[in-house]
């Protein structure tokens, strides 16, 4: 059974002290591996999309990379306004199948 | 640029009552449109997607149901509502050929009562 998982499911971190969010998954046919944002009522926001093991993408303090078989999302130097849920999703045909989020608080 | 609105942005029903959700797409052509469904402190769960006009796929068999009479317009339905239909109803597209980026709009909060 195709399946996503995310750990840890919550994070409380300093101010500028840097982490890493793990997205494991089990899917056959993979096509693609999805990272979003999501805030408290708010519908997800895009942020990368990896396709193959050893890819990696950076936008300001996030960066995700992509093994075989699960993602990372590194976040260096974290900010209040970082804190989020942080979702993955992989796709299999037409289907996103997503994982149960990461929910990153910063503090000051 | 490409926009997905969906409304109403919340909604209380009781319980036996009728629902109709809107999504619609600006900006682009022949996507494929996606209904999940959040539940607190919760994944998002597949509901429906469609990859055109009047096809629908179905993940969860349930009492909704969706619809897609126009390129860019998706509904979701249900004819009477159940309390464990509370959520948040979020409608998402992506580009039929390309890269697979899905982006959703603002979500619906739906409160059965």
């Amino acid at each position: 059974e195709d399946q996503v998982t995310q750990s840890p499911e919550a994070l409380r971190l300093q101010e500028g002290e840097s982490s890493s969010l793990n997205c494991s998954y089990t899917v056959s046919g993979l096509r693609g591996l999805f990272w979003y944002r999501q805030d408290p009522g708010k519908g997800p926001e895009f942020l990368f999309t990896l396709y193959s093991a050893g890819e990696e993408k950076e936008k300001e303090r996030l960066k995700a990379t992509l093994t075989k078989k699960e993602s990372f999302l590194h976040i260096t130097a974290p900010k209040p306004e970082d804190s989020a849920t942080y979702l993955c999703a992989v796709i299999v045909g037409n289907q996103f199948y997503f994982g149960t989020g990461t929910s990153l608080t910063v503090i000051p | 640029s490409q926009t997905i609105h969906q409304w109403p942005a919340t909604l209380v029903q009781p319980v036996g009552s009728p629902l109709s959700l809107e999504c619609t797409v600006e900006g682009t052509s022949n996507p494929n449109l996606y209904w999940y469904r959040q539940a607190a402190g919760r994944g998002l769960q597949l509901l429906f997607y469609s990859v055109g006009i009047g096809q629908i796929s179905s993940e969860v068999p349930q009492n909704l149901s969706a619809s897609r009479p126009q390129d860019r317009q998706f509904i979701l339905s249900s004819k009477k509502l159940l309390l464990s239909d509370s959520g948040f109803y979020l409608c998402a597209w992506v580009r039929a050929r390309g890269s697979y980026e899905q982006y959703f709009g603002p979500g619906t909060r739906l409160t059965v009562t």
